[in-house]
């Protein structure tokens, strides 16, 4: 079945450096992989996603990097501000309708 | 406003009780869904509905039954509560056409069973 680990589970960073979030999957079936971010006592919203037929997406300061062969993808955020402090998840999905998320990852943005 | 809307927003029962929460979303989506969110943020898939058909059942004690009376809504029912049920309940909608997989989160319903 579909499995996906996130790392790390916490990450720390001072204002204006860059953070990185991965995540390996299980199944080579696996099609889309959206990053949500979620602020403390709010919903999930989607921040970015990338298809398979994609190596790598960039939007402003957060881009996404698939790498099918070695099954996972990574979240990177450059330049990072005290907004972007929040708890993020990856997921997978080989059909639309299901997403797997991961573990989630804790960022704080320190100043 | 175009949003996923849940009631209640915050639920406090006690163990043995039934209480439903309710979801609609006005943003002509085809599927819904329920996501269970627990103390460590874990968030976990529970129902997804289809044009009012059930398309997703992961593992939920059968306690939990979904309703949806039509395709812009999605009630979750909750037989004989139980302490582990205390969690964050979030409904979500999808669209699932062309390039576009984004689901749409409601502000969740933080249910606590005493």
């Amino acid at each position: 079945g579909e499995n996906v680990e996130q790392h790390p589970s916490t990450l720390s960073v001072q204002e204006g450096d860059s953070a990185v979030i991965k995540c390996t999957y299980s199944d080579s079936a696996s099609n889309y992989f959206p990053w949500y971010k979620q602020e403390l006592g709010k919903r999930p919203q989607l921040i970015i996603d990338i298809r398979s037929n994609v190596g790598e997406k960039k939007d402003q300061r957060i881009a996404v990097t698939l790498n099918k062969t070695a099954k996972h993808f990574s979240l990177h955020i450059t330049e990072t501000q005290p907004e972007d402090s929040a708890v993020y998840f990856c997921a997978i999905s080989g059909t639309a309708s299901k997403l797997t998320f991961g573990t989630g990852t804790r960022l704080q943005v320190t100043l | 406003d175009t949003a996923v809307s849940q009631t209640p927003k915050y639920l406090v029962t006690q163990m043995g009780n039934d209480k439903s929460i309710k979801c609609e979303q006005n943003l002509g989506h085809d599927t819904m869904y329920w996501y269970k969110q627990d103390s460590k943020k874990f968030l976990k898939i529970m129902f997804s509905y289809n044009n009012k058909e059930l398309i997703i059942n992961e593992t939920v004690p059968n306690r939990f039954s979904p309703k949806s009376p039509d395709k812009a809504h999605l009630n979750l029912h909750i037989n004989s509560l139980e302490l582990g049920d205390s969690a964050v309940y979030f409904c979500a909608s999808s669209q699932d056409r062309g390039l576009s997989y984004e689901q749409y989160f409601g502000p969740g319903t933080r249910l606590t069973v005493t």
